[in-house]
Formats: structure tokens, sequence, C-alpha cells
């Protein structure tokens, strides 16, 4: 069974640094494009970030470039989403997904709060 | 802000056959596959088509996604109970290199 178990969300400041880690199983992690979405309370869904497989192909959304950072490690089967300066906007629920979202995790919640 | 449009809502009767809009652009859906995604109250989002037309293995025959242009559409036919929920069309796009979502379409069954 694919599964994806995300964590490392928290209560931040607004400014500071949190870091999300994403546990894949269930599949050959090191084939597969990876991706970041996020859901603010109440929004609808919004794409954070891609990598590929091999990590040579990255690219993120206006609202995060220059403050957040995607990486992988194959060896481990994980995921991870660096997040610097974060901002109240930056407030929400973030899933990891396999390619386009088959499937999604269960989701973490990141708030961003003084 | 979502670049993809849907109607806020849709609704129908246990049975009924609804049919959902996604419209976007060249540089969206007329140029990659769409997906559609189906969102439950608290939980996490479910693919329930990929490549404009693909469901995966486990979801029912009942839900059908098309696409025509730059625009695509998801039908949900013999509409239950357990189909109320929200429900969200994404697409690549070449121009801005990511995902784009629609603004989401909440269902319910009346």
């Amino acid at each position: 069974e694919v599964q994806l178990v995300e964590s490392g969300g928290a209560l931040v400041q607004p400014g500071g640094s949190l870091r999300l880690s994403c546990a894949a199983s269930g599949f050959t992690f090191n084939t597969y494009t990876m991706n970041w979405f996020r859901q603010a309370p109440g929004k609808g869904l919004e794409w954070v970030s891609l990598i590929s497989s091999s990590s040579s192909a990255i690219h993120y959304a206006d609202s995060v470039r220059g403050r957040f950072t995607v990486s992988r490690d194959n060896a481990k089967k994980s995921l991870y989403l660096q997040m610097n300066s974060l901002r109240a906007e930056d407030t929400a629920v973030y899933y990891c997904a396999r390619d386009y979202g088959d499937p999604w995790g269960q989701g973490t919640l990141v708030t961003v709060s003084s | 802000q979502s670049v993809l449009t849907q109607p806020p809502s849709a609704s129908g009767t246990p049975g009924q056959r609804v049919s959902i809009s996604c419209s976007g652009s060249s540089s969206n859906i007329g140029s990659n596959y769409v997906y559609w995604y189906q969102q439950l109250p608290g939980s996490a989002p479910k693919l329930l088509v990929y490549r404009n037309t693909q469901r995966p293995s486990e979801v029912p025959a009942r839900f059908s996604g098309s696409k025509s242009g730059t625009s695509a559409s998801l039908a949900i036919s013999g509409l239950r109970s357990e189909d109320e929920a929200d429900y969200y069309c994404a697409a690549w796009d070449d121009s801005l290199s990511g995902y784009v979502f629609g603004t989401g379409t909440k269902v319910t069954v009346l």
C-alpha cells in the first residue's frame, strides 16, 4: 500500500523557520516526482513545490520562492520542505503527494502567529 | 489566487447526474493534462481522475472526466449521499511552471 506521512507542523512566530518531512512507503520512491501542496483554513488547494525523482528539476510557487526549499533523500525515502521567513499567510495544512496527487498524505498543520 | 474557474456549488438528488466545469487557458488546460480531486470534510484530497479521463482503479465508474480545448468537466452519475464533498480541478501551467487549481466546487446531495 502506498503511504505518505507528513510531520513537522507546528505553531511558529512570523519570521521563523520550520522543516516539514514526508516519509514514503509502498512504492519505488526514487522513480517518482514529488510535490508539496497546501490548504489555508477554509480555502482551496494551492501547489507549493515540485521536485523530480533525481532532484534535477525543482519548481516553486511564486508565493514561496526564495523562502522555501524542497529536497529529498531517496535512500531514506523521504521528502522535505524547509520553510524560512514564515508569514501569517503561510498558515495552512501542508500535504505531500506522489506525482500529481496519487496519493496525498494526511497533512500537517503549520500555524504562523505571534 | 486560483487560475482555473469552477462554479462554487452544484447539487442534485440521489440518482441524478451532476456536472462540474473547469475553465482555463492555453498555458494550462489547453496544453496539459487535467486532474480532478475529491475532498471530503476533514480529509485529505483524493485523486478521482488523471490525464483528463483516466480513473484510478478504486474510483467508481460513476465519476468521469472529459476535456475540450481549454475547458474540462467532471461528471458524477447516479449521485449518492457520500458524494457530498468539495471537488477541485488542476493542471500544470507552462507559463507558471507549476500546478494551478480550480476554485473548488461544493457538491450537495439534496
